[in-house]
């Protein structure tokens, strides 16, 4: 049963750089049907797609966040990796991994969710 | 950009009601259109892709439907387990994509 577990600090104080990683299990990062991506939700609102990323490295972005973000992949630990850079409260948030698949973009498999906030 | 709208944001139920959600799509989409149920504190559950089918494990009683623009997400008899947001994704304007912004349903 594949698995991802979502790890980083849950405290990122303002300006600075929240990163986080997805740990896969149960199944190979290099699969070539499956895309990886992370989404966000703050606290009470609803789900915001950060981004996504391809075992070869090709990644896709939010443009509202593109200036911001860097999305990241180890194939040999089977991870993938998230950069979020000048944080501010407005980045406070549950963020998920997920496993994406199909051309119709569905998120099949996800992680649990970490609490990430920002605040000095 | 696409935008997303759902109604009703929320709607109270009981169990044995068919209840149906709908999403709407600033302009036409086809059928890349997927719908997602979450519980408080869990991570979202795929339910149906490409507008109407069934994710694998997923119960009969939840179906979706439409085409274009507007979309429905119906369960035909509403169980405890059942109460939960629920949220619509389009993935047309791939690579970007959006979700909609939930519909809650609760007793």
């Amino acid at each position: 049963q594949l698995q991802l577990l979502e790890s980083g600090p849950g405290l990122v104080k303002p300006s600075e750089t929240l990163s986080l990683t997805c740990t896969v299990s149960g199944g190979s990062i290099s699969s070539a049907n499956y895309f990886w991506g992370w989404i966000r939700q703050p606290p009470g609102k609803g789900l915001e797609w950060i981004g996504t990323i391809y075992f070869t490295g090709t990644t896709y972005y939010n443009s509202s966040l593109k200036s911001r973000v860097t999305i990241s992949v180890d194939t040999s630990k089977n991870q993938f990796s998230l950069n979020l850079k000048s944080v501010t409260a407005a980045d406070s948030a549950v963020y998920f991994c997920a496993r994406e698949w199909g051309s119709f973009r569905t998120f099949d498999y996800w992680g649990q969710g970490t609490l990430v906030s920002v605040s000095s | 950009d696409i935008q997303m709208t759902q109604y009703p944001s929320s709607l109270s139920a009981s169990a044995g009601d068919r209840l149906t959600i709908t999403c709407r799509a600033s302009q036409t989409i086809g059928t890349y259109l997927n719908w997602y149920q979450q519980k408080p504190g869990k991570a979202p559950k795929l339910l149906i892709y490409a507008a109407s089918y069934l994710q694998s494990g997923v119960p009969s009683r939840f179906n979706g439907s439409g085409s274009g623009t507007d979309f429905t997400l119906t369960i035909s008899s509403l169980q405890p387990e059942d109460f939960a947001t629920y949220y619509c994704q389009e993935s047309y304007s791939s690579p970007e994509f959006n979700f909609g912004p939930g519909t809650t349903v609760d007793i």
